[in-house]
Parts: structure tokens; C-alpha cells; sequence
């Protein structure tokens, strides 16, 4: 069974500072992974999604993360934090057996201070 | 066109009460999601849809949790006889194509709280 775990459920940075956020996920299969992002009294938004091509995932708002098979790691990083940033963030990865049946991380709280 | 929107954004019941809660996918979509989501945890799978049938209703908790898509369209998730434990966020989501790394779009959920 497939399965995400989150490293850290709250991670607090200074703006203008990197940022990463740990998750390591569990399957028997070639996995499908995301990261969302939700932000307070908003939907939860895609960030990125890995699929099998390249291991280093560009998504939106500058974020990034690297597909590590030997590692069953998927972490989610950006060079410099901003304000705006402070969300949730949830690692999910896709339930192989052809439709797109998501499991959720338990969530990251990012903090972002001045 | 629009996002996926959930009705109604708010719902206060009290315990025993019967509740609905809707959901209207992005047009076209044809795979629609019911997850939960209990305070400081991630959303959990409920029952998924394609078209008019749920092909998916393991995430169910029990038999008080129904889910309908009668026009392969808008979604209704029914709670009889609601308990304390029932109050989350209920998300709905849909996406182009049941396929695994197809995103899904969610909408702003429904708060349920049971009283």
C-alpha cells in the first residue's frame, strides 16, 4: 500500500531564507507524487507533480523538488522564503490501479517570519 | 470557466440530524473526489466517482455516509443521523481524467460542524 510521511509538522524560517520541507512516501509501484499547498480559507492548490520524467520537478511560486528512488524521498524546497509563502503544505502520492485516488501527508505548517 | 464549488461553505447540525452536503465539478469533468479532512490532520478519501457511478466508496466510514452523482455532473454527500465525530472539512474534487497523475482541482470545502 502506498503511503506519505511528513519529517516535520511545523517548520519556521526568516524571509529570504531556503526552505525545505521532508517527505518520504511508500509504494510497491512507480509512484505518482505531489506536493499542495493550503493556504488559510482557500482550496488546495498544486504546487508541482512528479510522474515519471525527470526527478527534479519545477512548480509554481519557485518551489522545487527531487524524486530520490534510492532515498523513497520527494522533499520540497525554495531558495528564498517569502511572506506569502505561510500554508500548508501537504505531500501526496497517487494509489496505483489506474485512477488518481490520492493519500495525504499529515501536513507541514511553514511559518514564515520578517 | 469555474473553479469547484462547494454548498454550502458553512453547516451548523445537530447531532442526529440529517445533512447534504453539494459539490459542482469543473465542466466536463468526468472523475469526482470526496475526501475529509479532521482538524490538523491531511484530507482523507471518502468515494470517488466516474461519471454516474461510484467506483470507488472504500473510504466510506459507515453505512450513515452516502455519496450520489445521478447526472454525472454535481455531486451530494449525505450523513444520516450525524455524530460529533462527523465535524471536518468535507473537500470535493474533480479532475479531466481518472488517470494517476492527472490533477485534481479542489474546492473550498464544506465545514461541517455537528453540535
Amino acid at each position: 500500500a502506498q503511503s506519505v510521511t511528513q519529517l516535520d509538522s511545523h517548520v519556521s524560517v526568516s524571509e529570504g531564507t531556503p526552505v525545505l520541507l521532508r517527505c518520504n512516501y511508500s509504494s510497491s509501484y512507480s509512484p505518482s507524487l505531489f506536493w499542495y499547498v493550503q493556504h488559510p480559507n482557500k482550496g488546495l492548490q498544486l504546487l508541482l507533480k512528479y510522474t515519471s520524467a525527470a526527478t527534479l520537478v519545477k512548480g509554481i511560486n519557485g518551489f522545487e523538488a527531487e524524486f530520490k528512488k534510492s532515498e523513497t524521498s520527494f522533499h520540497l524546497t525554495k531558495p528564498s522564503a517569502h511572506m506569502s509563502d505561510a500554508a500548508e503544505y501537504f505531500c501526496v502520492v497517487s494509489v496505483a490501479g489506474g485512477y488518481n485516488k490520492l493519500i495525504f501527508g499529515a501536513g507541514t505548517r511553514l511559518a514564515v517570519h520578517p | 470557466g469555474a473553479g469547484v464549488s462547494q454548498t454550502p461553505s458553512n453547516k451548523v447540525t445537530e447531532k442526529g440530524k440529517y445533512v447534504e452536503l453539494r459539490c459542482d465539478p469543473i465542466s466536463g469533468h468526468t472523475a469526482l473526489y470526496w475526501y475529509r479532512q479532521s482538524l490538523g490532520q491531511g484530507p482523507e478519501f471518502l468515494i470517488y466517482f466516474q461519471g454516474t457511478g461510484a467506483a470507488d466508496d472504500s473510504g466510506l466510514p459507515n453505512d450513515r455516509f452516502f455519496a450520489v452523482r445521478p447526472e454525472g455532473s454535481v455531486s451530494t454527500l449525505k450523513i444520516q443521523r450525524t455524530e460529533r465525530g462527523d465535524s471536518a472539512v468535507y473537500l470535493c474534487a474533480s479532475s479531466l481524467s481518472p488517470v494517476s497523475n492527472t490533477e485534481a482541482f479542489f474546492g473550498q470545502g464544506t465545514r461541517l460542524t455537528v453540535v
